[in-house]
């Protein structure tokens, strides 16, 4: 089963770009479509968009189009997630996480969340 | 996008009760459902996928059953590890979207 270690606790200016790596490892990296799911402080979850890395193909929750991009690079079994365009709104705990077929797409890993602040 | 409504937002509740929360999607989603329980500062954690399937190593007091747009989970007899917030969560749009939450609290 694959595990998910993501970058660092981030700090930036509003109307800046943040990039967010999450690595994978114990498992088959192209089994697995990804997604970042974000938690505003207090908040509930919010699914920002999601990735399949056999195809390439990425899809965003129509709140983040335009402003969210997410890739994967197969060769260090790594996906990223950068949001751009940065406000204080967007401080949250950024989670990634891991779905797969045999589970009907339910997110059966998580990292364990990397902190993005947005201020001044 | 898919619209997911829970409730109750918030219950309290005491250790042995039996409680059931529910989840409602605006359009049909076949069995494409999963529960989460979170806990303050940790990442969520699969419960129930596809509706009524328990993820390996939850206890077997929780169950989830529903198809098309309505959906429950229910926990048989709480215990005070239980106490902590649960989301569902649709797969069936490639859009995924998340209700809003139950915090689940000791009455």
């Amino acid at each position: 089963q694959v595990q998910l270690v993501q970058s660092g606790a981030e700090v930036k200016k509003p109307g800046s770009s943040v990039k967010v790596s999450c690595k994978a490892s114990g498992g088959v990296f192209n089994n697995y479509v990804f997604s970042w799911v974000r938690q505003a402080p207090g908040q509930g979850l919010e699914w920002v968009g999601g990735i399949i890395p056999m195809f390439g193909t990425a899809n965003y929750a129509q709140k983040f189009q335009g402003r969210v991009t997410i890739t994967a690079d197969e060769s260090t079994s790594t996906v990223y997630m950068e949001l751009s365009s940065l406000r204080s709104e967007d401080t949250a705990v950024y989670y990634c996480a891991a779905c797969r077929h045999d589970y009907n797409y339910a997110f059966d890993m998580w990292g364990q969340g990397a902190v993005v602040t947005v201020s001044s | 996008e898919i619209q997911m409504t829970q409730s109750p937002s918030s219950l309290s509740a005491s250790v042995g009760d039996r409680v059931t929360i529910t989840c409602r999607a605006s359009q049909s989603i076949s069995n494409s459902l999963h529960w989460y329980q979170q806990k303050p500062g940790k990442a969520p954690k699969l419960l129930i996928y596809a509706a009524s399937f328990l993820q390996s190593g939850v206890p077997s007091r929780f169950s989830g059953s529903g198809s098309g747009t309505d959906f429950t989970l229910t926990i048989s007899s709480l215990q005070p590890e239980d106490f902590a917030t649960y989301y569902c969560q649709q797969s069936y749009s490639p859009l995924y979207t998340f209700g809003q939450g139950t915090n689940l609290e000791i009455k």
